[in-house]
């Protein structure tokens, strides 16, 4: 089946190292994107991918950085410039450019101890 | 500039009466609108969709909305909650902007059905 993958589904991380989530896609969508979600807020854009080798900061790309060597994979690497990581990681994707009509994947929820 | 206001972050209903989720939006131009469900510790899933076309929206599960231009809204329906539907729900607008489209999530609102 088509779909979008998440690993790990639950990480714990130190203060001061850097982690890396995974994001694959089977889905042969052109866009792939980052959110966070905080309790009792919406979804907030880290980065995104429109294609291959190319991305662009979302609203809240500090302390983050992403890479898009293919169009299936999309990984999101929260360092230690990141003040406050302790969140739900969402990854989407989408058709082309009709961004509004996302794909998600299950999650990655993060605590930093 | 676009937003999206969802008017309540916590509904409560009883099981077989009607749900309604409100949304506000506002946006210059003509926005896509959307509705997505996320249950615990899940992924987001798309119910429903508005692209100017009919402006009763038909999604999955019997939910359904309306998108009215004079009151900026596009309220979520369903005639009769079931237990399935307790989770929290987010109104999304998009519209095309300069390099692609720019969507905004609602803050969600919550929804709890009671036996």
């Amino acid at each position: 089946d088509g779909g979008i993958t998440q690993s790990p589904k639950y990480l714990f991380r130190k203060e001061g190292q850097n982690v890396t989530l995974s994001c694959e896609q089977n889905l042969n969508h052109d866009a792939m994107y980052w959110y966070r979600q905080d309790p009792g807020q919406g979804l907030r854009l880290i980065y995104y991918s429109q294609i291959v080798n190319d991305f662009q900061k979302g609203d809240i790309a500090e302390g983050y950085s992403v890479s898009r060597e293919k169009k299936e994979s999309f990984p999101l690497t929260v360092t230690s410039a990141q003040k406050n990581p302790t969140a739900f990681y969402l990854c989407a994707s989408s058709i082309g450019q009709k961004a509004g009509e996302l794909f998600f994947g299950e999650g990655s929820r993060l605590t930093v101890l | 500039a676009q937003s999206v206001t969802q008017l309540d972050s916590h509904v409560s209903v009883s099981e077989g009466t009607p749900v309604l989720l409100r949304c506000n939006y506002s946006s210059s131009y003509s926005p896509s609108l959307f509705w997505y469900v996320q249950h615990p510790n899940k992924g987001l899933q798309l119910l429903l969709k508005y692209t100017s076309a009919a402006t009763l929206v038909k999604g999955i599960n019997g939910f359904e909305a309306e998108f009215k231009k004079s009151e900026t809204s596009f309220h979520l329906t369903k005639p009769s909650a079931h237990m399935s539907d307790a989770a929290e729900y987010f109104c999304v607008v998009s519209r095309w902007n300069t390099g692609g489209f720019k969507t905004i999530f609602g803050a969600g609102t919550r929804l709890f059905v009671k036996a």
